[in-house]
């Protein structure tokens, strides 16, 4: 799986959106991009994942680059149950996949 | 979603003995779930691949006599962490493979003490 880069950490203010960056140069052409979050001490919640094409769902949305090599996903209105450690995740789907690659993940803080 | 649950949340135990968790898988099958680790201030480590009636799969470095993976139903895999010692100490995460996505249980914080 292409490795992906994060900024460490990013706050933001309740209300506004949120817009979390994620390179991932190296990805390959039958990659998805994965976004999960994890709140502190819970297990990680599937976000919304992509190809090629932008992405919406209730909770956010993703916007990939027409190269594929960054991302960026969008919490159109933050609030304070945002506060999490968000992760991006580049991996193919389907066939015998399975084993998730976490990195260090960007740490959202969303101050009132 | 589909709803993936391990037993128990917390749990405290003493030094040299052994603790079991539980991941199911509540209204799906799952024949394979992942083993997760997360020590403080770090991110998820894949420990293990469980998988239905075979023998787990060990990520480089993970001993697999001490943590021990048995997934005897399509709805249930459990960690059993044996001769528990305070580096042990951790959240442990399960994870339930379902058509080609993953969703996760809540983790179990583990104390040795």
């Amino acid at each position: 799986d292409a490795k992906t880069t994060q900024p460490t950490s990013m706050d933001c203010a309740e209300g506004r959106a949120a817009n979390l960056p994620c390179n991932h140069s190296t990805i390959s052409g039958n990659e998805y991009v994965y976004w999960y979050r994890q709140i502190h001490s819970q297990g990680p919640q599937y976000i919304i994942h992509g190809l090629k094409n932008n992405e919406t769902n209730e909770m956010a949305s993703l916007i990939i680059t027409e190269d594929r090599k960054s991302s960026t996903l969008i919490l159109p209105h933050a609030t304070l149950r945002d506060t999490a450690v968000y992760y991006c995740i580049v991996r193919v789907r389907g066939g015998s996949w399975g084993k998730l690659q976490f990195g260090a993940g960007t740490q959202v803080v969303v101050t009132p | 979603g589909a709803v993936v649950s391990q037993h128990p949340s917390w749990v405290i135990c003493k030094s040299g003995t052994s603790v079991k968790i539980e991941c199911r898988s509540l209204d799906f099958q799952a024949t394979t779930m992942f083993w997760y680790r997360q020590f403080p201030k770090q991110s998820l480590m894949l420990m293990a691949t469980s998988n239905e009636g075979s023998k787990a799969t060990y990520e480089q470095g993970v001993e697999k006599d001490k943590f021990l993976i048995n997934h005897a139903s399509l709805t249930l895999s459990t960690l059993t962490v044996t001769s528990a010692h305070p580096e042990d100490s951790s959240f442990y995460i399960c994870s339930a493979r379902q058509d080609t996505e993953a969703f996760f249980g809540q983790g179990t914080r583990l104390t040795v003490v």
